[in-house]
């Protein structure tokens, strides 16, 4: 079974600071990890991608995350924030290919980005 | 734009109603998945059809079925609608080769009155 926790519903930073989305993961088979945002009124778009290449990705937007399988973390940071990042954002796990879960993305609640001026 | 596309955009219905939602995957792409976004339910995989067979099923009600044509075009049925079926509902589609990697349509917005 996969599970996925975001700690953190409403994080507000002001613009030009760090942002940090904080995304932990329960997967017993090795997982993929992902990163999507969400803005108001639309589908979800992806931001980036752990399949085990890297441990360290690199997203659009300049958006990243780091894999720690130690900490079953995959946190999603951005240097400086712009008032065009305010929205929802979503960690998802999805099993290794071959498994019973083949396919599903199992996401965690979401966390809604405000940024300030 | 995904590539991904879903009909209607919003969908107003009485309860006790059918109706059918489309989706059109990215061109190629052969697994169509559906999932259901609430406020109380978060976001939920509902089923998912690899060309043309069903190859995975998550929470999905008796009440709801899904199918995916030879066109790999796939429509969502749900019947006898409660108000609780009010939700956002994605389409995302995938590549053969890449089948985690999942592009979503703009959803179709559904309310039971």
């Amino acid at each position: 079974a996969q599970s996925v926790t975001q700690l953190g519903s409403h994080v507000s930073v002001s613009e030009g600071a760090l942002v940090l989305l904080r995304c932990n993961y329960s997967s017993s088979v090795p997982p993929y990890l992902f990163w999507y945002v969400q803005y108001p009124n639309q589908g979800l778009q992806l931001l980036l991608k752990y399949t085990s290449a890297a441990t360290l990705v690199k997203g659009i937007n300049g958006f990243e995350a780091e894999f720690k399988k130690s900490e079953t973390s995959f946190h999603l940071t951005k240097p400086s924030a712009h008032m065009s990042d305010a929205a929802e954002y979503f960690c998802a796990v999805s099993a290794d290919a071959g498994g019973t879960s083949y396919g599903k993305l199992t996401f965690g609640q979401g966390t809604i980005l405000t940024v300030h001026p | 734009d995904s590539g991904v596309t879903q009909t209607p955009k919003h969908l107003i219905t009485a309860t006790g109603q059918r109706v059918t939602l489309r989706c059109s995957p990215r061109s190629g792409d052969l697994s169509v998945y559906w999932y259901q976004q609430s406020l109380d339910q978060g976001l939920q995989f509902l089923i998912q059809y690899y060309n043309g067979e069903e190859r995975a099923k998550g929470n999905i009600l008796e009440r709801f079925s899904a199918q995916q044509f030879p066109d790999l075009h796939s429509e969502l049925n749900l019947s006898s609608l409660e108000l609780g079926d009010s939700a956002l509902y994605f389409c995302a589609s995938s590549a053969r080769t890449v089948p985690n990697e999942q592009f979503f349509g703009p959803g179709t917005r559904l309310t039971v009155l």
